[in-house]
């Protein structure tokens, strides 16, 4: 079955523009996670949703959000872009929430910031 | 609070050697723990997870790790590595009640033929 589908791959924006970045999981999974991977910072945590709730929030400032939809695709918005936000952007999906069931990752989108 | 740290940033091995990166924790129950395997331009690949039980746990493509409470390691280890196995890998920890993983700095393999 298709895994993990993130949309676009890469993508280039200019600092103060905003951004969307697309997550569909695995047919039948319900939970969606957002991590940012950096050099600086490694792999930080920035949100999960299930059922169309966000459920956890990491430690992000308010300019990044996200949200769920019916059909369990999630989207990411980063608002007023700085060039610090310039990372691979990983979704995860699992059946249910919880890790019991591992998650299962993306290939990422790398978004850069000029 | 919970934290995740792989003493090494950079092995080099040869193909054929044995392998074993190491993983240090600090949690304060028994945590979810997982090692996740990163090739260039990639995602994240889940090669193991221990949640309870065997506290020797087999992954895919020939890993296992070890889980040692008394050490507070999970340290993840291969027989004999191919080439293919040059990556970066990440051990990861999370609490049971929340969906949140922490993650290591990473290590990243190296493989010499």
């Amino acid at each position: 079955k298709a895994g993990v589908t993130q949309t676009p791959r890469y993508l280039i924006k200019t600092r103060g523009q905003q951004v969307t970045l697309s997550c569909s999981p695995i047919s039948g999974h319900r939970s969606v996670s957002w991590y940012q991977q950096t050099p600086g910072q490694g792999l930080q945590f920035l949100f999960e949703y299930f059922s169309e709730t966000q459920r956890n929030k990491g430690n992000f400032p308010g300019r990044f959000s996200g949200r769920q939809f019916s059909n369990s695709r999630s989207e990411m918005n980063v608002s007023t872009l700085e060039l610090g936000d310039s990372a691979l952007y990983l979704c995860a999906s699992s059946l249910t929430p919880g890790l019991g069931d591992g998650y299962t990752f993306g290939s990422g989108t790398r978004l850069t910031v000029v | 609070a919970q934290s995740v740290t792989q003493p090494d940033i950079h092995i080099t091995v040869s193909e054929g050697a044995s392998l074993e990166l190491r993983c240090n924790y600090s949690y304060g129950a028994t945590p979810y723990l997982f090692w996740y395997v990163q090739s260039p331009g990639q995602g994240l690949q889940l090669l193991l997870k221990y949640f309870s039980g065997d506290t020797l746990v087999q992954g895919i493509k020939g890993f296992e790790a070890e889980f040692k409470r008394s050490q507070s390691s999970f340290n993840l280890r291969k027989p004999s590595v191919h080439w293919s196995d040059a990556a970066e890998y990440f051990c990861a920890v999370g609490p049971d009640n929340t969906d949140k993983l922490i993650f290591g700095t990473g290590t990243r393999l190296q493989v010499f033929p």
